[in-house]
């Protein structure tokens, strides 16, 4: 079955700490994109990598970091300089075509992540 | 800046009713427009607009798109309870961004 996977689907962590959140694809998409949702809002972009070893900030950027290592992975890390990190996260992957066809995203399950 | 507006932010609507949901939007090197629906977790893909008046229809949910007015809407007639969500528009451009409005909530009631 080709899709997103994201890891854990809920997470709990104390004010302070550093978390890591999963995002897997064998959608063989070059791009790759982290997105976050508050309540009653659309989605805000963090962070996107359009090829393995590259990425480039979003929107909202700050306090937040991420690698790009491999094609199919693209973990978010929350560290504790995020003043508001309590979120709904979401990952998606493109085909990513410079000119062309443009394509569609493909969104995983989403983590919710909870920091008290 | 780029951005998506969308309108109503939220509507109530019975069974069986048609509704209208609009997306306009400002940005720079516009690619395509892109409707997603919401349920409860991850968004899933409705339709892609890139060319203007042609318009895209799956089942009860159609969508057309005007890039000289910049706005693009999405009809569903005959609602279902089932098509309570929130739908998402999202626009794409040529730096492979993708900006989303912040969605409208429906609500279908029987």
């Amino acid at each position: 079955d080709g899709g997103i996977t994201q890891s854990p689907k809920y997470l709990f962590r104390k004010e302070g700490q550093n978390v890591t959140l999963s995002c897997e694809q064998n959608l063989n998409h070059d791009a790759m994109y982290w997105y976050r949702q508050d309540p009653g809002q659309g989605l805000r972009l963090i962070y996107y990598s359009q090829i393995v070893n590259d990425f480039q900030k979003g929107d909202i950027a700050e306090g937040y970091s991420v690698s790009r290592e491999k094609k199919e992975s693209f973990p978010l890390t929350v560290t504790s300089a995020q003043k508001n990190p309590t979120a709904f996260y979401l990952c998606a992957s493109s085909i990513d075509s410079t000119t062309g066809s443009s394509y569609e995203q493909y969104f995983g399950p989403g983590t919710r992540l909870t920091v008290t | 800046e780029d951005k998506v507006v969308q309108s109503p932010l939220s509507l109530v609507v019975h069974e069986g009713d048609t509704v209208t949901l609009n997306c306009s939007y400002e940005v720079t090197n516009f690619r395509s427009l892109l409707w997603y629906k919401q349920e409860k977790k991850a968004p899933t893909f409705l339709f892609m607009l890139t060319s203007s008046g042609i318009e895209k229809k799956s089942g009860r949910l159609s969508s057309i798109l005007d890039k000289k007015e910049l706005f693009s809407i999405l009809n569903i007639t005959a609602t279902q309870t089932g098509d309570s969500a929130v739908y998402l528009c999202a626009v794409r451009n040529y730096g492979q961004n993708f900006v989303f409005g912040p969605g409208t909530r429906l609500s279908v009631l029987p």
